[in-house]
């Protein structure tokens, strides 16, 4: 069974552009969720989709979005980059029961903002 | 709040046992876990554990909950070169949807 596929792997942007991330779940996995990691922050949760539905978010502003298509590939995009907005951003996913999810973790797509 | 912290940094000899610790902060947490992240990769879950659950073991890794204190540990038995890795606690909330609060990260070396 394939894993988590992020791409691309690697993005490098200047600030002011947009960015969008791809991410494809596991086979059979509803729910795909989408995280930061930057050396200063550490790991934080952005959002997390199911059945193209957003039904958590963390703290972060409107310039981060997401979406989930039908069968079940999520998308997030950063528009107005900021120099910040540069870490690894990881997606994961799960069956999407709600309770004790599993996450799978796909590699990343470590995005440079300059 | 939700806060979870983690000593960051934990040197070991080979063949010997490593333990990494994690503290946190919300005792509404639901299930605990452990994940590992190798260089270039993304997070691998290791092993979890749930709230109600003192002690759990799954071949060479132990995990402990100290719910009173709510402190969280990892023991790796017999550590080899290959688990050097920085290692992620991890707290879940039922009905959070994925929404994981993770510590800043236990980087593990071991060396012979």
């Amino acid at each position: 069974k394939a894993g988590v596929t992020q791409t691309p792997r690697y993005l490098i942007k200047t600030r002011g552009q947009q960015v969008t991330l791809s991410c494809s779940p596991i086979s059979g996995h509803r729910s795909v969720s989408w995280y930061q990691q930057t050396p200063g922050q550490g790991l934080q949760f952005l959002f997390e989709y199911f059945s193209e539905t957003q039904r958590n978010k963390g703290n972060f502003p409107g310039r981060f979005s997401g979406r989930q298509f039908s069968n079940s590939r999520s998308e997030m995009n950063v528009s107005t980059l900021e120099l910040g907005d540069s870490a690894l951003y990881l997606c994961a996913s799960s069956l999407g029961q709600g309770k004790n999810e599993k996450l799978f973790f796909g590699s990343g797509t470590q995005l440079s903002v300059l | 709040g939700e806060d979870v912290e983690q000593s960051l940094f934990l040197s070991v000899r080979e063949g010997d046992s490593s333990v990494i610790n994690c503290t946190y902060t919300d005792s509404s947490s639901t299930y605990l876990y452990w994940y590992k992240q190798e260089p270039g990769a993304g997070l691998q879950l290791l092993t979890y554990i749930f709230s109600n659950m003192d002690m759990k073991q799954d071949q060479r890794l132990t995990v402990l909950l100290n719910k009173k204190d709510k402190h969280l540990s990892l023991r790796i038995a017999d550590t080899q070169t290959g688990d050097s890795a920085i290692y992620f606690c991890a707290e879940g909330f039922s009905g959070g949807y994925n929404k994981l609060i993770f510590g800043a990260g236990t980087r593990l070396a071991v060396h012979p």
